[in-house]
């Protein structure tokens, strides 16, 4: 039992580039979230998503898309790096339903856009 | 605004000594309150939850958390540190009825241990 796994876990981008962090989870986890840390913040939610097939917009969706084709899968893309996009990104998961349910998080991806 | 605040960036401790970081909120309903730590480089790990029930919850590695109602935070404590302990520290709060997404992280408590 792997729990959440990321990659790449470091990567520098340019200016422009597209890039895709993956994330997979073996833990029948229904809901998955996609979040930034950016330095000295906490952490802010960019995508999310219940089920296969569902995904929502979190607070900082802008430059970023997702998609659920699995239970297992939920990549990050990045279309068109910016700076901006610095940062250190975390996958996560958690069983369905009970608010007070447990986050598990992946070891993160350390992006840096040049 | 629902937020979570901790109000210090840095926690300084000798070895030994009982700890204690901050943690407030202003949720709507009944909050559910989370503690994670992140070691360097790292995720974040769970450390303990207050749901309901006894308002002093115990967790990982020695740490508990002491939820407090009338002043509406959730402290941290550990009452004798290890110079391991030393990490960052997000306190967490899901708001009553709130959907999936609604998770506030605080921006975090740097703890540093002293041998």
């Amino acid at each position: 039992n792997a729990g959440v796994t990321q990659t790449p876990k470091f990567r520098i981008l340019k200016i422009g580039q597209s890039m895709t962090l993956q994330c997979t989870q073996d833990m029948n986890h229904n809901y998955m979230y996609w979040y930034r840390q950016d330095p000295g913040m906490g952490l802010k939610l960019i995508y999310y998503s219940v089920g296969a097939g569902i995904t929502d917009k979190g607070e900082v969706p802008n430059g970023y898309n997702v998609s659920r084709s699995t239970t297992e899968d939920f990549p990050l893309r990045l279309e068109l790096a910016a700076p901006s996009q610095t940062s250190v990104y975390f996958c996560a998961s958690k069983i369905q339903g009970g608010a007070g349910n447990t986050i598990y998080f992946g070891e993160g991806s350390w992006l840096t856009v040049v | 605004a629902q937020s979570v605040a901790q109000p210090e960036d840095q926690v300084n401790v000798a070895e030994g000594n009982p700890l204690t970081v901050k943690c407030t909120y202003s949720v709507s309903g009944n909050p559910y309150l989370f503690w994670y730590v992140q070691y360097p480089n790292r995720g974040l790990q769970f450390l303990l939850k207050y749901i309901t029930g006894d308002n002093l919850v115990k967790g990982s590695y020695g740490f508990e958390a002491e939820f407090n109602k009338s002043q509406t935070s959730f402290h941290l404590k550990k009452p004798s540190v290890l110079v391991s302990d030393s990490a960052l520290y997000f306190c967490a709060v899901r708001p009553g009825y709130s959907s999936a997404s609604k998770i506030i992280f605080g921006s975090g408590t740097r703890l540093s241990i002293r041998p």
